[in-house]
Parts: structure tokens; sequence; C-alpha cells
């Protein structure tokens, strides 16, 4: 069984560009989800879909965060403008039950 | 407010002894727990779970105790092994599929 795709592994932008991470569930997982993870801290959801439904998005920054699951299956994340503080690592996660969540290895976001 | 709280960032444990993780809550409402184990460059991989219904569940060399009373959960891992090295996280879910994590806790075990 093919685990959680994410792309790109690693991405360096100035600050108040744009940038984009890209994820591909395990195949019939339902629930997709997206983290950030910034250094030294536990991972904090940022949105979660239920197919292509959001179920929860109450810590996404919405004036810069933007997400999206195309047809119930690919998901992308979306920051524009990025900070300073939006330096961490942005991991994707599927389930299909409310238990175990199979993660992706991340992508490790740089703002300089 | 930090709902879920580890609160020793490291551990150091020989090898072949028991590590002991602990985590904290103080949300009444959290019914679900996992651990998960992370290493470096690496998304985070499921460990075991437990149901507040239980107060023990088993798996290995891995077992989770949850404690309501004290809202408090602890892994054993028995005996430690050299690639146990790793952040653990404890998360923790009130009857939804959303999970609040804890800070981690390095356990570095020694040969």
């Amino acid at each position: 069984e093919a685990g959680v795709a994410q792309s790109p592994r690693y991405k360096i932008i100035e600050k108040r560009q744009s940038v984009a991470f890209w994820c591909n569930p395990i195949s019939g997982h339902a629930t997709l989800y997206w983290y950030q993870q910034i250094l030294g801290q536990g991972p904090k959801l940022l949105i979660q879909f239920q197919n292509n439904g959001v179920v929860d998005d109450s810590q996404l920054p919405k004036d810069r965060f933007s997400a999206e699951r195309l047809k119930g299956v690919d998901s992308t994340l979306k920051i524009q403008p990025a900070k300073l503080e939006d330096s961490a690592v942005y991991l994707c996660a599927s389930s299909l039950t409310r238990g175990e969540q199979f993660f992706g290895p991340g992508t490790r976001l740089t703002v300089l | 407010d930090q709902q879920v709280k580890q609160n020793s960032p490291s551990l150091s444990v020989q090898e072949g002894r028991i590590s002991i993780l602990n985590c904290d809550y103080t949300n009444s409402m959290f019914d679900y727990f996992l651990w998960y184990k992370k290493y470096p460059a690496e998304g985070p991989t499921f460990l075991i779970s437990i149901s507040s219904i239980k107060d023990k569940n088993e798996d290995g060399r891995f077992t989770v105790f949850l404690n309501k009373s004290a809202k408090h959960l602890s892994l054993h891992i028995v005996p430690s092994q050299p690639g146990d090295s790793a952040v653990y996280f404890c998360a923790a879910s009130a009857r939804t599929y959303k999970y609040i994590f804890g800070t981690g806790t390095r356990l570095k075990v020694l040969a």
C-alpha cells in the first residue's frame, strides 16, 4: 500500500512570495489533514477535509492560507503572501477511521 | 491554551531498560488518545492508541496507560532499543477526527 505523498520536500522562498504544497493521500482515505509543525512544537491542525468538503479550518490563517481538495483526492495548500513566521514543516495526513492518521514526509518551508 | 502537555522535552534511557513517556491533558471531553513516533526528516508514524473506556492497551514492547481521574497517560517501552530513539508525540481527540498534539519528548536510548 502506497503511503501519503507530498511535494516538494523542501522549499526556500523570500517573504511576501507565494508557495504551494501538494498532497496525495492513501487511496480510499476520505479524511485529509494539513498540519503545520514549527520547530520544537507538536503538529497543529490547519485544515481537515472529509472527501472534498471542509470539516474544520478554525486554525487556518485565511487571510494568507488557502487549501482545496480536488475531487476528494489530491489536495493543495497555498500561502500567499508568506511571512517569516510561516517557516515550518507542513505535514499532510489521511485517515480511514477516527483512529490512526497516516502522515506524509512533510515539506520543510524556509521563509527568508 | 495547551490542552495536551508533554512536560519532559527529553529523556535518556539505557538500552534494555524501560522508557516511560508522559502526557497530561486538561480537556475532560477527550476520549481517544494516540502515540506517534517521529524520526528526523520523516512524518510521524502511529504507534499505539487507547480509548477512554480502557485503562491499558498493549502492543508488543509498547504499552499505554490511561488514568482518567488524573488526566494523564503514559507510554512504556520495554525493553528499550537504540532504534527507539526518536521524538514521541501524544495526541488527543474529543469525539471527532480532530487531534490536539503535545509538544513531544525526545527519547535517546543509549547503547
